[in-house]
């Protein structure tokens, strides 16, 4: 079945810096990398998403890339807020939807 | 977005007994739902797959017979987890969506303590 790594597990930026966060999958069928937010005691959102026909997504301060070649697919944040601190997870799909350790982000007013 | 409501948020029940978990989307008609089991400061890990109609395909590792989940409508899914003893005390969550290549929306999880 599908497996997704994420790094780092944990990253700490300051604010106004940028923050980058990486996965891999191994299942070449997924079509499909949502990026989810999760703050404390809440439920994932999704904050963006991308399919596999497209290579790049921007949406405000976030991007998404993916590389099928490579299999892997990376969040991009600028601009980092306070707000911004959370976990954060990736995910690939098919008819499944598999999800990557999570990385914490603390962004430091 | 759309809503999904996983209900109960918290129970506790006495080992040996069952509990069953309900996740509805409110408004849109639920193709594919997903449960996960989420550790303390761990990442989701899906136990199933469940598609409206259809058996649902657990994970190896997880014993279908323990955690029983139907999906009987386009609407609605349940999680039961049976003969329940404490290590199955967790947080589960669900998630689910209309079509392929498509958002999941996730419920508000459920805590489950076994005593």
């Amino acid at each position: 079945g599908e497996n997704v790594e994420q790094h780092p597990s944990t990253l700490s930026v300051q604010e106004g810096d940028s923050a980058v966060i990486k996965c891999t999958y191994s299942d070449s069928a997924s079509n499909y990398f949502p990026w989810y937010k999760q703050e404390l005691g809440k439920r994932p959102q999704l904050i963006i998403d991308i399919r596999s026909n497209v290579g790049e997504k921007k949406d405000q301060r976030i991007a998404v890339t993916l590389n099928k070649t490579a299999k892997h697919f990376s969040l991009h944040i600028t601009e980092t807020q306070p707000e911004d601190s959370a976990v954060y997870f990736c995910a690939a799909s098919f008819n499944d939807m598999r999800f990557g350790a999570g990385t914490r982000l603390t962004v430091k007013p | 977005g759309a809503v999904v409501s996983q209900h109960p948020s918290r129970v506790i029940c006495k080992s040996g007994t069952s509990v069953k978990i309900e996740c509805r989307s409110l408004d849109f008609q639920a193709t594919t739902m997903f449960w996960y089991r989420q550790f303390p400061k761990q990442s989701l890990m899906l136990m199933a797959t469940s598609n409206e109609g259809s058996k649902a395909t657990y994970e190896q590792g997880v014993e279908k017979d323990k955690f029983l989940i139907n999906h009987a409508s386009l609407t609605l899914s349940t999680l039961t987890v049976t003969s329940a003893h404490p290590e199955d005390s967790s947080f589960y969550i669900c998630s689910a969506r209309g079509g392929e290549i498509t958002e999941a929306f996730f419920g508000q999880g459920t805590r489950l303590t076994v005593v």
